[in-house]
């Protein structure tokens, strides 16, 4: 888990606000992606990255925003938070090859009032 | 359309005996299919992966898994659970057709272990 970093691990924040979170990682992986567990329904991907110019929406992309600062950072942010985005996030990455597992960080804890 | 289908939402095992984590899938194509752990306020960890080959494929802790063309199925069992096993598992699939990058994760199954 430390190969892949996020921050902050714990978010309280008001409906509006605009809310960045940050991932980090070492592992030199090129794909990147940033998904949400809410129970009972698993993970949702919403935008993945293949390289640093590359951005793709995944199934639930509605709300949020993506940035790929470098092959190392990956941000996900929520313009005007909503109480529905209350959620676990979770940044993966992986090796190119399409039959590697990914790399998940620790999780981002995030609730909206 | 790609889906995955964990059954249970919750397995409950005593120390020591055999423990089976069921997940069926559906792909349209010839399937990428991985089993994740998560333990409590910790990412998903990878645990075993079906690309080709061999039907039984042998992981993590003492994990395996079987997958099963003609009843599309991808079980997870390990021959003895231990406390330790107690988590939140889920299982996962690619679509090589689809070039092999999304990844469409079941809902999950938690395990319970009692000593």
């Amino acid at each position: 888990d430390a190969d892949v970093t996020q921050t902050p691990r714990n978010r309280i924040t008001k409906t509006g606000k605009r809310i960045m979170l940050e991932c980090s990682q070492t592992k030199g992986h090129d794909r990147m992606y940033w998904y949400r567990q809410d129970p009972g329904l698993g993970l949702r991907l919403i935008y993945y990255s293949f390289d640093v110019k590359d951005i793709n929406k995944g199934e639930i992309s509605d709300g949020y925003s993506v940035s790929r600062q470098a092959q190392a950072k990956f941000s996900l942010s929520l313009e005007s938070a909503i109480p529905n985005q209350t959620a676990l996030y979770f940044c993966a990455t992986s090796d190119i090859e399409g039959d590697n597992e990914q790399f998940f960080g620790p999780g981002t804890r995030l609730t909206v009032l | 359309a790609q889906s995955v289908a964990q059954p249970e939402d919750q397995v409950n095992v005593a120390e020591g005996n055999p423990l089976t984590v069921k997940c069926t899938y559906s792909v349209s194509g010839n399937p990428y299919l991985f089993w994740y752990v998560q333990y409590p306020n910790r990412g998903l960890q990878f645990l075993l992966k079906y690309i080709t080959g061999d039907n039984l494929v042998k992981g993590s802790y003492g994990f395996e898994a079987e997958f099963n063309k003609s009843q599309t199925s991808f079980h997870l069992k390990k021959p003895s659970a231990l406390v330790s096993d107690s988590a939140l598992y889920f299982c996962a699939v690619r679509d090589i057709n689809t070039g092999g990058f999304k990844t469409i994760f079941g809902a999950g199954t938690r395990l319970f272990v009692k000593a």
